[in-house]
């Protein structure tokens, strides 16, 4: 049973670059989310799909950061013009299951912005 | 709004001791679900129990069990018998009721069992 993965797992960019982060959910779920940790915190909700549909968006989540999830599959997360305050780990889980209120979490993706 | 609060830090003990985890929190939903995940250093967020609000029973599974307490709110995790492998980060969570589905979290209790 394949977990949900994410891509790359470490990026290290440049103040003001452009990132884009992949993940793929566990094949049969069709909720995904997106969370970020910070140091010594624990995941803060960033957004939420159900299929492709995006139905919920924190309001940490600024006119920076944009999510697809264009077939309801795989699911991208793009930081334009990074700032240090970016420096994270972005962590993507999905559900969708009857009856299932968990979910499961990717390995994440360590973004650096130097 | 939902909160989520692990008072305790940081935890050593030496192997072989039992160690009770705390977690309490905050929500107006009359139905809501709680959690505990464990982070390993790997990093890797790893399920370990749901609970749901209208259900007070307490769960065993192994070396871990749970005592989960809606008259004060509590959601606490108890590892009997703990072995190097439990040193970890481990959270507690909360999901509301409703159409929302997020998580929320608390800020972690850093375990570390010492051989």
């Amino acid at each position: 049973d394949t977990g949900v993965s994410q891509d790359p797992r470490h990026k290290i960019t440049k103040r003001g670059q452009n990132v884009t982060f992949r993940c793929d959910p566990i094949s049969e779920h069709n909720r995904l989310y997106w969370y970020r940790q910070t140091l010594g915190q624990g995941p803060e909700f960033l957004t939420y799909f159900q299929n492709e549909a995006q139905l919920e968006k924190s309001r940490l989540l600024s006119d920076r950061f944009s999510a697809e999830r264009p077939k309801g599959s795989f699911s991208t997360l793009e930081i334009q013009r990074t700032e240090q305050g970016d420096s994270a780990m972005y962590l993507c889980a999905s559900n969708g299951l009857a009856g299932e209120r968990e979910q499961f979490f990717g390995p994440g993706t360590r973004l650096t912005v130097l | 709004a939902q909160k989520v609060t692990q008072a305790q830090t940081e935890i050593s003990v030496v192997e072989k001791e039992d160690v009770t985890l705390d977690c309490v929190y905050e929500t107006r939903d009359t139905t809501y679900y709680l959690f505990w995940y464990k982070q390993p250093p790997s990093g890797e967020l790893v399920f370990l129990i749901r609970r749901n609000s209208f259900d007070e029973q307490n769960e065993i599974s192994g070396r871990y069990s749970w005592n989960f307490q809606k008259s004060t709110s509590s959601f606490n995790f108890t590892i009997t018998a703990s072995q190097v492998v439990d040193s970890a980060v481990y959270f507690c969570a909360l999901r509301g009721g409703g159409a929302n589905s997020k998580l929320t979290f608390g800020k972690g209790i850093t375990l570390s069992v010492r051989p």
